[in-house]
């Protein structure tokens, strides 16, 4: 299932500087994209999430950017923090059931 | 704040057997779901559950898994007779009326099928 993709496996970045994930999705379907962080051996941390019909959403450091016609989101942290060092994946839902579909996961590590 | 919980943490049992994963989710949540996570692997889906029955189920929920909300607080995941392959993080999740934008994940349970 390749619907939700995260073409970065890692990414590397100085505390305080921008990071930046990236992910593209192939359904046209999707009314909702989701972002969580992941810490080893914990559930996924819900962060944000924009609905189709918008193209940014800010909370604090978190900034969500969706592009519908290249269909891809990118999330934006500034300013990076050393804990936020984590797995972030990227999500999609339509449909009644609500079923979240998710990337791969992007690992993130922020240098102090 | 309010969280998902899930018990066990860690369930080891052998191949054959019948497990029941628990969770609770977040008290005033109407839709529950399940996921999964082989390791190495993505976050998948597994089943949604909504108004005591289950609004939408993957590929992967064949007859050998079941899901039930016995109470108005809990929500289970049995699993009839388990096989090597179902060894994985099974994660609950739960959401609100909106449903679609915020989904809260529970801490998971390691099934580790021997």
């Amino acid at each position: 299932d390749q619907q939700v993709k995260q073409n970065s496996p890692s990414l590397s970045v100085q505390e305080g500087r921008i990071s930046i994930l990236n992910c593209d999705y192939t359904n046209s379907m999707f009314d909702y994209f989701l972002w969580y962080k992941k810490y080893p051996a914990e559930g996924p941390t819900f962060l944000i999430s924009i609905s189709s019909i918008k193209d940014k959403n800010e909370d604090g450091r978190f900034t969500v950017f969706l592009n519908k016609s290249a269909k891809h989101l990118s999330l934006h942290i500034v300013p990076s923090q050393p804990g936020d060092s984590a797995v972030y994946f990227c999500a999609a839902s339509w449909g009644y059931g609500n079923k979240l579909v998710f990337g791969a996961g992007t690992i993130l590590r922020v240098k102090s | 704040e309010p969280e998902v919980t899930q018990t066990p943490s860690h369930q080891v049992t052998q191949m054959g057997q019948e497990v029941i994963l628990r969770c609770v989710p977040i008290s005033n949540h109407l839709y529950f779901y399940w996921y999964r996570q082989i390791l190495g692997q993505k976050v998948e889906f597994l089943v949604s559950f909504y108004n005591n029955e289950i609004s939408e189920k993957s590929e992967i929920f064949d007859d050998q898994f079941s899901v039930e909300r016995p109470d108005g607080s809990n929500f289970t995941l049995k699993i009839r007779s388990t096989k090597l392959e179902d060894s994985a993080m099974y994660f609950c999740a739960s959401s609100d009326e909106g449903g679609k934008d915020t989904q809260y994940f529970g801490p998971g349970t390691r099934l580790t099928v021997l």
